[in-house]
């Protein structure tokens, strides 16, 4: 159980253009998400928190325009990387709790990896 | 700064010999989790040892917590190829889970 589906696994595309990253939760309701971004070789950096019908909660430093967070449904949040540049490149994870997150363990998608021309 | 950091950063075993990891924390915790993460893939939680617990077993894992010096160990025991990945202990800080800059293992075959 606690099946996490990321999707799409890899995706390039060109420099101005947007793109949508989907977490689903497949056989729980996930009361909160959080995406995350890992560069080669480190460790991952929280982006966001999304809790279901409510605005997500950014980190310090992340740009809220620029990655745009929607957790609509308790089975589904979308990251949207707008006007991506080359920087944006990176290794984006998706992660999803049904349980206060504190005390139960997290529930990861297999990540996308991003490229940007 | 990170709340957890590990060493060492990255590990080269033979397969049959164990692997030892250790995370140190800054501030005081309910919990602490590892997860193993192969390359290119998300994460997958292993253990959760609780602040109440010293010692905490699971299969060929062993996790050890000692909340006085703010840090914890996992043991690998007789580890396979398989076993290679990155390793990543986490606590929770704040309203979030933070992640340690974590362990890349290596066992050869």
């Amino acid at each position: 159980g606690a099946v996490v589906s990321q999707h799409p696994s890899w995706v390039i595309c060109k420099s101005g253009t947007s793109v949508k990253i989907e977490c689903r939760s497949l056989d729980f309701q996930a009361t909160t998400m959080f995406w995350y971004r890992q560069f080669p070789k480190q460790s991952l950096m929280l982006m966001a928190t999304s809790n279901e019908g409510s605005k997500a909660t950014y980190e310090q430093g992340v740009e809220k325009d620029k990655f745009l967070i929607n957790h609509a449904s308790l089975t589904l949040s979308t990251l949207t990387v707008t006007s991506a540049h080359p920087e944006d490149s990176s290794f984006y994870i998706c992660s999803a709790t049904d349980r206060h997150w504190g005390n139960s363990p997290l529930h990861f998608g297999n990540g996308t990896r991003l490229t940007v021309t | 700064s990170q709340q957890g950091e590990e060493d060492p950063q990255a590990l080269s075993i033979q397969e049959g010999e164990n692997a030892t990891m250790n995370c140190s924390y800054k501030t005081s915790i309910n919990n602490l989790q590892w997860y193993r993460q192969n390359s290119g893939r998300g994460l997958v939680h292993l253990i959760l040892i609780r602040s109440n617990e010293r010692e905490k077993h699971s299969g060929r894992l062993r996790v050890t917590l000692d909340t006085s010096k703010k840090s914890s160990s996992l043991l690998i025991t007789a580890s396979r190829a398989a076993d290679t990945a990155s390793y990543f202990c986490a606590t929770p800080y704040g309203n979030k889970l933070v992640f340690g800059a974590g362990t890349i293992l290596r066992v050869k075959s």
